[in-house]
C-alpha cells in the first residue's frame, strides 16, 4: 500500500513552460486535492476533486487546471508557468465523511525562472 | 476574511518536557479543528482532530483543547522526544462530512533540545 505519491519530486521550468503533476492513490479515496505550500503562506487549495470525473476550484485556482479522469490519479497541469508558480506542490486525498484525516503525498518542489 | 493562525512561530522544547502549541481562529462556525505534523521534507501528517462541541480530545502522547470562548486552539505533546521535531498546522473544518474544505494556518517548528 503505497499511499499518495507525486511524480516528479523536482523539476525546474523556465517561464511559459508547460507541465503536468502526476498525483495517484491507492486508498480508493474519493477525495483528491492539490495544495501549494509556501514560506510563511501555509498551505493553499488549489483545485479539488470530490468524485471521478468532478474537479472545483480551491482558493488559489489561476493559472492551474487539473483532471480526474480515474478515481485514483488527480493531474495539475501548468499551461503557461510563471516565477509565482515556484512553490512546494502537495496532493492529498480522503475519504466522504466525518473524517477529517487527509493523506499527504510527499510533494514536489517546482522552480521558476 | 477568515483565517488560522498561530501564536509562535517557534518553540525549542527539551527533551521528556511537554510542549504546548497554541493556534488561534476566527471562524467561530467551523465544525472541526485539526492538527497536522509536517517533517522535513515530507507532506503533513494528520495527528489529532476536536470537534467544535468538544473541550478536550486526547490521543497517543497528544491532547487537543478547544477554548471556544476565546477561539483558541491548543496541541499538548508530553514527554516531547526528537522524533517530535516538525512544524505543527492547525487547521479547521467548517463543515461536517463532504468536502473537507481545510483551512491551514501558517504552523509552528517545533525544536527538541537533546
Amino acid at each position: 500500500n503505497a499511499g499518495v505519491t507525486q511524480t516528479p519530486k523536482f523539476r525546474v521550468l523556465k517561464t511559459g513552460q508547460s507541465m503536468t503533476l502526476l498525483c495517484a492513490q491507492d486508498m480508493n479515496h474519493e477525495y483528491m486535492y492539490w495544495y501549494r505550500q509556501d514560506p510563511g503562506m501555509g498551505l493553499r487549495l488549489i483545485h479539488y476533486s470530490v468524485g471521478e470525473g468532478t474537479t472545483a476550484k480551491g482558493e488559489v485556482p489561476d493559472g492551474y487546471n487539473v483532471s480526474r479522469l480515474k478515481k485514483q490519479n488527480f493531474l495539475l497541469g501548468l499551461e503557461s508557468a510563471a516565477p509565482s508558480q515556484t512553490s512546494v506542490y502537495f496532493c492529498a486525498s480522503s475519504y466522504p465523511g466525518t473524517n477529517n484525516e487527509q493523506f499527504f503525498g510527499p510533494g514536489t518542489r517546482l522552480t521558476v525562472l | 476574511g477568515e483565517s488560522v493562525g498561530l501564536h509562535l512561530p517557534t518553540l525549542s522544547v527539551q527533551e521528556g518536557d511537554n510542549s504546548i502549541i497554541n493556534c488561534a481562529y476566527s471562524n467561530s462556525a467551523s465544525d472541526y479543528f485539526i492538527w497536522y505534523k509536517q517533517e522535513s521534507g515530507k507532506g503533513p501528517q494528520f495527528i489529532i482532530d476536536i470537534r467544535s462541541n468538544m473541550d478536550k480530545r486526547q490521543g497517543q502522547r497528544v491532547t487537543v483543547l478547544l477554548n471556544k470562548t476565546v477561539k483558541h486552539l491548543s496541541l499538548q505533546i508530553a514527554a516531547t522526544q526528537p522524533g517530535d521535531s516538525a512544524v505543527y498546522f492547525c487547521a479547521e473544518n467548517p463543515r461536517s462530512g463532504g468536502y473537507q474544505k481545510v483551512t491551514f494556518g501558517t504552523g509552528t517548528k517545533l525544536q527538541v533540545i537533546p
